[in-house]
Order: structure tokens, then sequence, then C-alpha cells
């Protein structure tokens, strides 16, 4: 099974709202990762948990918080958000060792008014 | 750091025809090459990869071939069908790295 899941699929907040972004997978994979793709864009990366440790960060505003409190489960707690902020946010999850593939989730389509 | 550049930003063919998107890259201890595939409002999907010890990989009507020596991989499509119009970004990525470098993407049109 190559799936991994987002929740919500869409997300509207106001600039000083607090939200998050939810992610699963069930592939044993231990490193996740989140991206933000603009449209017609390639994804950017933003965090890389890797054995629920945080790994990478891509210099991303601390308006971003990741969470990793499983193995299985990536979190992204948003905070006075700014419009150019609106993005589809995507999850994806890979082996750490042997494999390289990187699957991806449906993403999060967020909108900050 | 890697840099991934992609070509053609957008392709129109007719279906049936073959399409080619071509990815250079500049790091030579890149040794994974994969292709996603977006379809709009869809996420990124892994259509194909290939490893630096492969010269070329296909799966059904896709293909994939990598020149090491001049650090550059292509995306064959043959028989296109207007079901593989999309979005399609080539990535690279060196050695034990986690993270992906993602070409800016080739539109392609498969006109029926």
């Amino acid at each position: 099974d190559t799936e991994v899941t987002q929740t919500p699929k869409h997300l509207v907040m106001g600039m000083t709202n607090k939200k998050s972004l939810k992610c699963e997978q069930h592939m044993g994979h231990r490193a996740m990762y989140w991206y933000k793709q603009k449209a017609k864009k390639p994804p950017e990366l933003m965090f890389v948990y890797s054995y629920e440790k945080l790994s990478i960060n891509e210099s991303v505003p601390s308006r971003f918080s990741p969470e990793c409190p499983n193995s299985s489960l990536l979190n992204l707690h948003l905070h006075a958000l700014q419009p150019e902020d609106s993005a589809l946010y995507l999850c994806a999850s890979s082996l750490e060792r042997g494999t390289y593939e990187q699957y991806f989730g449906p993403g999060t389509r967020l909108t900050v008014t | 750091g890697e840099n991934v550049e992609q070509h053609p930003s957008t392709l129109s063919v007719q279906e049936g025809d073959s399409a080619v998107i071509k990815c250079t890259y500049s790091d030579s201890a890149s040794n994974y090459f994969p292709w996603y595939k977006q379809e709009l409002g869809k996420r990124p999907q892994l259509i194909i990869d290939i490893r630096s010890n492969v010269g070329e990989k296909k799966d059904q009507r896709i293909a994939v071939t990598l020149n090491k020596t001049a650090k550059h991989f292509s995306l064959h499509i043959t028989e296109t069908q207007p079901e593989d119009s999309a979005v399609y970004f080539c990535a690279a990525k060196e050695g034990s790295a986690r993270q992906l470098t993602f070409g800016s993407g080739t539109q392609l049109t498969v006109l029926p």
C-alpha cells in the first residue's frame, strides 16, 4: 500500500487563526516531509523528519511549526499566516534506507484570508 | 547544491505521437532520478525512476534514459493519450541526501 493520507483537503483561515494540517502513512516509512507548492511550480521542501526527529528545516518562518508525534503521523501547525502562504501543502514519505522513492499525499489546499 | 533544469516548459502533441521531456543536473554525485506526473488538483505521482547504475528503464509506454557523462536524463512517452495530459516534474537526488531537487516542470497537452 503506497498511500499517504492528508486532512483536511481544503482549509480557509484568517491571519489570526491557529490551525493544523495532518498527514498519516502506514507503509513503515521512517522519513516524512512537508512541501509547499504554488500553482504550476514544483514542490518546495519545507521540513524533513527522520526517525521522528527534525533533520531538515529549509529556513521556514516560525509561523509554520512541524510535529512528528510518532513514525506514522506528521502535523504542521499554522499560526498568524500571511495571504502569500496560500498554497497546496503536500506531505510525503520514504523509507529511510535502501530505497529512495518519495510518495506524496493528496495535499491540503490552504487559503489565507 | 544540486540544480536541475527541465525543458520544454510546455509541450503539445497529437494523440498517438511521442513526447520527450529533458532534464539536466549539475551534481555528479546525484544517483537517483525520479519523474512525477501531476494532474490538475492532484498529488504528484511517481511514474518512473532510474538509478545511476542503469542507462535506461521502461514501463509500458513510458521510458527514462540517463546519460551520466553528459548529466542529463529524459522521459519518453510513446503512443500518447489524452489522459497523459499533466505537468511532469523531473528530480534528482544526490547520494544519501534526503532531499529531492525538482525541475521546473513541463505542461504536456495531448490533443485528441
